[in-house]
């Protein structure tokens, strides 16, 4: 059984350009979640999906910032006019059900974003 | 505001010896906690996670305790390996139950 996917597992990018992250959860997962390392620092939540629906994107920056999880295909994380800032590892994890019923969230390898 | 802290960024002990890797919350919605280990260049990975039911939750060499009234956990590894050697997270639910908190993470090194 596979476990999460993220591809590509290294991004670089310009200043300005767009970045594009995706994850596919673990086989039977209907629960995806994003969140952002930046150096030093613990992982922080961005946003939480399932199948077609943003639950909660109360982590997700404002600006620039997008996520979705289509009925078919991964979950994307798109970052538009990206800059240096945005610089840092994203993480996916997928969950069979939710963090409410404690379920246990289970993450891909990340991908790592360099902001040139 | 949630607030997970662990104050300890390293961690060296000789292998055989045990580790405790401490973690400190300010509230807890649902009472549940995790401990998640992580090595460079790959996700974190599901370790042992501990119920308010309990104080106390074992698995092998990896035992999680929880003292509620001092909002502390700890995760103690015993004998320790040089393949413990990674970065723990102490983590848990958001009050909104949508997602998980993690602190800052402690690395261990553990020396042959």
């Amino acid at each position: 059984n596979a476990g999460v996917m993220q591809n590509p597992r290294h991004l670089v990018r310009r200043r300005g350009q767009e970045a594009r992250l995706r994850c596919s959860p673990m086989k039977g997962h209907s629960h995806v979640y994003w969140y952002r390392q930046l150096p030093e620092e613990g992982l922080k939540f961005m946003v939480y999906l399932q199948k077609e629906n943003i639950i909660d994107e109360s982590g997700m920056p404002k600006e620039r910032f997008s996520a979705e999880f289509p009925k078919e295909g991964p979950s994307i994380l798109r970052i538009q006019q990206v800059v240096r800032g945005d610089s840092a590892a994203y993480f996916c994890a997928s969950s069979r059900t939710s963090v409410v019923n404690t379920d246990t969230q289970y993450f891909g390898p990340g991908t790592r974003l360099t902001v040139l | 505001d949630q607030q997970v802290k662990q104050n300890s960024p390293s961690l060296s002990v000789q292998e055989g010896r045990i580790s405790i890797l401490n973690c400190d919350y300010t509230n807890s919605m649902f009472d549940y906690f995790l401990w998640y280990k992580k090595y460079p260049a790959e996700g974190p990975t599901f370790l042992i996670s501990i119920s308010s039911i309990k104080d106390k939750n074992e698995d092998g060499r990896f035992t999680v305790f929880l003292n509620k009234s001092a909002k502390h956990l700890s995760l103690h590894i015993v004998p320790s390996q040089p393949g413990d050697s990674a970065v723990y997270f102490c983590a848990l639910p958001n009050q909104a139950g949508t997602a998980l908190i993690f602190g800052k993470g402690t690395t261990l090194s553990v020396s042959s």
